[in-house]
């Protein structure tokens, strides 16, 4: 079965500084791994996705995460945090290519401070 | 493209009635359908998949005959909270797949239930 992390549940970041978000999963099989955001009393919108190919995966409003299979990691990270940037984060892993089957890490809430 | 609806975004109701949460695939076929429940700073927790035509698949621990789902069309499934109590006041989202490879799932904005 697999499993997500995620290292620290509150991260906050001053506006304009490096937004690190980090996500860990075990999987017995190659994984599938995915980055959602949610805003306040909202669904989850798709911010990246990893399949196959490279493993540096970019994404909506200037975020990207990189797969490290030898780590088994999938870090999101933005180099200029906004303000508007300010929500949960929700790493998720897939053992299947078809949109199946999602497991959900526990989320982090980034707080952009002014 | 890609969205999902949830109808109604908030409901509140009295303990001991039934509430029904619509979720729709706007503009493709969804073949899959997921419902989620959320907790408070909580991460969503899988409570069943449907398939359309089928009978849903419910997680462990979920109570099929009280969080009744339907997948009666490509694009629409509905979760009935039968005989509600307070204890199930919380945010309900679901997702939807088209279930091609590749696919991923597009969610919901997600329902508010609050059960006095």
């Amino acid at each position: 079965a697999q499993s997500v992390t995620q290292l620290g549940s509150h991260v906050s970041v001053s506006e304009g500084a490096l937004v690190l978000l980090r996500c860990n999963y075990s999987s017995s099989v190659p994984p599938y791994l995915f980055w959602y955001v949610q805003y306040p009393n909202q669904g989850l919108q798709l911010l990246l996705k990893y399949t196959t190919g490279a493993t540096l995966v970019k994404g909506i409003n200037g975020f990207e995460a990189e797969f490290k299979k030898s780590e088994t990691s999938f870090h999101l990270t933005k180099p200029s945090a906004h303000m508007s940037d300010a929500a949960e984060y929700f790493c998720a892993v897939s053992v299947d290519n078809y949109g199946q089957n999602f497991v959900f890490g526990p989320g982090t809430r980034l707080s952009v401070l002014p | 493209g890609a969205v999902v609806s949830q109808h109604p975004s908030r409901v509140i109701c009295k303990s001991g009635t039934s509430v029904k949460i619509e979720c729709r695939s706007l503009d493709f076929q969804a073949t899959t359908m997921f419902w989620y429940r959320q907790f408070p700073k909580q991460s969503l927790m899988l409570m069943a998949t449907s398939n359309e035509g089928s009978k849903a698949t419910y997680e462990q621990g979920v109570e099929k005959d009280k969080f009744l789902i339907n997948h009666a069309s490509l694009t629409l499934s509905t979760l009935t909270v039968t005989s509600a109590h307070p204890e199930d006041s919380s945010f309900y989202i679901c997702s939807a797949s088209p279930g091609g490879l590749g696919e991923t799932q597009y969610f919901g904005p997600g329902t508010r239930l609050l059960v006095l």
